[in-house]
């Protein structure tokens, strides 16, 4: 079946402004995982969510952060006003009830000029 | 949160020779630990994992070790190739995930 998609694949924004990130991830995955890996770098954990319920956010580096997913399916990670700092590539993944195994998306690369 | 450190950051071998990578984790509480590859512009690629309740698994030339009481695991790759060369990620879990910072292998022909 579909893997998990991201889109878009790349992002150019400008310093200030707003972006938003999404992630589909394989249907019936109840667990989807955001996470920021800037380069040569491990992928950070920034926020973690069990259906529609966010149960961590704690790895959100600041209030510019947010992240969505009110179906339960589709989650969108919202950056406000962004920061040449923000310049990473923002990977989900997913994983369903009973595995272990989370599956990556190919990620979005975000550069912000 | 869990912490999670991996050495060495940069590993160079010659084909055929061993590689190993060792993690440590902070979370006693964490009882999944997978193991990435991740090639340039890729996704993390899963290449093994071992449970809390495991010591050691196997697949083809490719072992991780885990010792618990001590809090760390290891990766082995032997008889290595050069389509092992990328860079290998530990990760541990005990809701979400943590990674390691990256070792980048290098297999010389």
């Amino acid at each position: 079946g579909a893997g998990v998609s991201q889109s878009p694949r790349y992002k150019v924004a400008k310093r200030g402004q707003d972006v938003a990130l999404r992630c589909d991830p394989i249907s019936g995955h109840v667990s989807l995982f955001w996470y920021q890996q800037a380069l040569g770098q491990g992928p950070e954990f920034l926020t973690y969510f069990q259906n529609e319920a966010q149960l961590d956010k704690s790895g959100l580096p600041s209030d510019r952060f947010f992240a969505e997913r009110p179906e339960g399916s589709v989650s969108t990670l919202k950056i406000q006003r962004t920061q040449q700092e923000d310049s990473a590539v923002y990977l989900c993944a997913t994983k369903g009830r009973v595995d272990y195994e989370q599956y990556f998306g190919p990620g979005t690369r975000l550069t912000v000029t | 949160g869990e912490n999670v450190e991996q050495h060495p950051s940069t590993l160079s071998v010659q084909e055929g020779d061993s590689a190993v990578i060792k993690c440590t984790y902070s979370d006693s509480a964490s009882n999944y630990f997978p193991w990435y590859k991740q090639e340039l512009g890729k996704r993390p690629q899963l290449i093994i994992d071992i449970r809390s309740n495991v010591g050691e698994k196997k697949d083809q030339r490719i072992a991780v070790t885990l010792n618990k009481t001590a809090k760390h695991f290891s990766l082995h790759i032997t008889e290595t190739q050069p389509e092992d060369s990328a860079v290998y990620f530990c990760a541990a879990r005990r809701n979400q995930f943590y990674f390691g910072t990256g070792t980048s292998l290098t297999v010389i022909p």
